[in-house]
């Protein structure tokens, strides 16, 4: 199974603030990489996939990149209903897997 | 408008049986691959299941192998998870999802 991980686990930040969560796959994924954001109480949502692909109706302060191993997620700015927790999924193999999470709260 | 609909979820007893259903509407339903993932209170997401596009491919976690059965009906646009068997950790919400949406999750809970 390919295993995820990510970092950091935890982050606190401030609105405005630029802020980067990585995601690493223990083998090559190509690119099948997606990103989503879960608030609270909240079912997950889609923000990227394909790696860097913004799924339609995101904010452009989104923004994914990487290949292979390595990938990473970063919010431009942040935004006060950007405080969550984020996941990343590999859909490159069977079966699917997720990382952990990095809860990003406020400083 | 994308829309993603779980119902079935309950209160069961250990070795009891449930069946969800995922209903989706404003996409091609057909076209997708869709998967089951839970999460169990305060914990992390798990994938669960997947079912290719026509239902012809089937993928399971190992921790329900055996137990959990995912099934399609394209006609009406409907994604199924037939769970037997099952244990106190199965107690979660479970979501009908795809990298592109997901559902608002339905809560099964697994006591005596």
């Amino acid at each position: 199974d390919i295993q995820m991980t990510q970092s950091p686990s935890s982050l606190s930040a401030s609105v405005g603030d630029r802020v980067t969560i990585t995601c690493r796959a223990s083998q090559g994924i190509s690119k099948y990489l997606a990103w989503y954001q879960q608030k609270p109480g909240k079912a997950p949502k889609s923000l990227i996939y394909a790696a860097s692909s913004l799924q339609s109706g995101v904010p452009s302060r989104f923004s994914g990149s990487g290949s292979g191993t390595d990938f990473a997620l970063t919010i431009s700015s942040l935004q006060p209903e950007d405080f969550a927790t984020y996941y990343c999924q590999q859909y490159n193999t069977h079966p699917l897997t997720f990382g952990p999470g990095t809860k990003v709260d406020v400083k | 408008e994308v829309q993603v609909l779980e119902s079935g979820g309950d209160l069961v007893q250990p070795g009891g049986s449930l069946r969800l259903s995922c209903v989706g509407s404003g996409f091609n339903f057909r076209t997708f691959a869709i998967s089951w993932v839970r999460q169990a209170p305060g914990k992390g997401l798990e994938w669960v299941s997947a079912i290719s596009s026509d239902g012809a491919s089937t993928y399971y976690a190992d921790s329900v192998k055996g137990r959990f059965t995912i099934s399609r009906d394209n006609s009406i646009n409907t994604l199924y998870l037939r769970m037997s068997s099952l244990r106190a950790e199965d107690t979660a919400v479970y979501y009908c999802a795809t990298v592109h949406f997901w559902g608002q999750g339905t809560v099964v809970t697994v006591s005596s």
